[in-house]
């Protein structure tokens, strides 16, 4: 399925890099997230956003900032990330402005902190 | 906020139906339940959703009880492909608030020959 794109699909950084994880929708959808899924853990909802604004932030630490700048573009910027922080990024859109529709996900960014 | 409680994991072999069962105690009127699939290193992908009694589309069944106190993900005659990590949810309609997207750690199912 090619609806929702992420690069890179794997990533591997230093705790002093900057790098930025990319999503794409291609479903003419309105709403986008980014979830954080760590090993054995479930899903968590990180960030959403509608219609290019932020809804909601789930206490996220700062060193994670999303950005937006359009309906079929979702990007999360990442400075100084911690070892703790290697998991396995998704995004996914769903159609209408409400958050919680059914969502459709990316395959997903693996990250790597060393 | 309808918190969602599923097995931790099951086993079945290839042919048979598998039922996954979902209790969601605190479900609200406006609240609809909805089960996705997840491979390993892939984004879950939505299979069905639901508001009562039965839903049916290619991939699976959804019974939902008139108290919609639980329900049950049937799938029938699982292949190997099935091998996978399902989820229910319990998101309320107008899905006024992420804060009740909460995914749960998901049924582990393996299918073996």
């Amino acid at each position: 399925e090619t609806g929702v794109t992420q690069t890179p699909r794997h990533l591997v950084m230093g705790m002093t890099n900057k790098k930025s994880l990319k999503c794409e929708q291609h479903l003419g959808h309105n709403a986008m997230y980014w979830y954080k899924q760590s090993a054995k853990k479930p899903l968590e909802l990180m960030f959403v956003y509608s219609l290019e604004e932020r809804v909601e932030n789930n206490s996220v630490p700062s060193r994670f900032s999303p950005e937006c700048p359009n309906s079929s573009h979702l990007f999360l910027h990442l400075h100084t990330l911690q070892p703790e922080d290697s998991a396995l990024y998704l995004c996914a859109s769903s159609p209408g402005t409400e958050v919680g529709e059914t969502q459709y996900f990316g395959p997903g960014t693996r990250l790597l902190v060393l | 906020l309808a918190k969602t409680t599923q097995p931790i994991s099951m086993d079945s072999y290839e042919g048979q139906e598998v039922n996954i069962t979902c209790s969601h105690n605190n479900i609200a009127t406006n609240d609809y339940i909805t089960w996705y699939q997840q491979f390993p290193s892939q984004g879950p992908r939505f299979i069905i959703q639901g508001y009562k009694t039965k839903v049916t589309n290619e991939v699976a069944s959804l019974f939902i009880p008139a108290d919609r106190k639980s329900s049950t993900l049937s799938l029938p005659r699982v292949s190997l492909s099935d091998t996978a990590v399902y989820y229910c949810l319990v998101v309320g309609a107008p899905y006024s608030s992420a804060s009740k997207i909460i995914f749960g750690s998901g049924t582990r199912l393996s299918i073996r020959p």
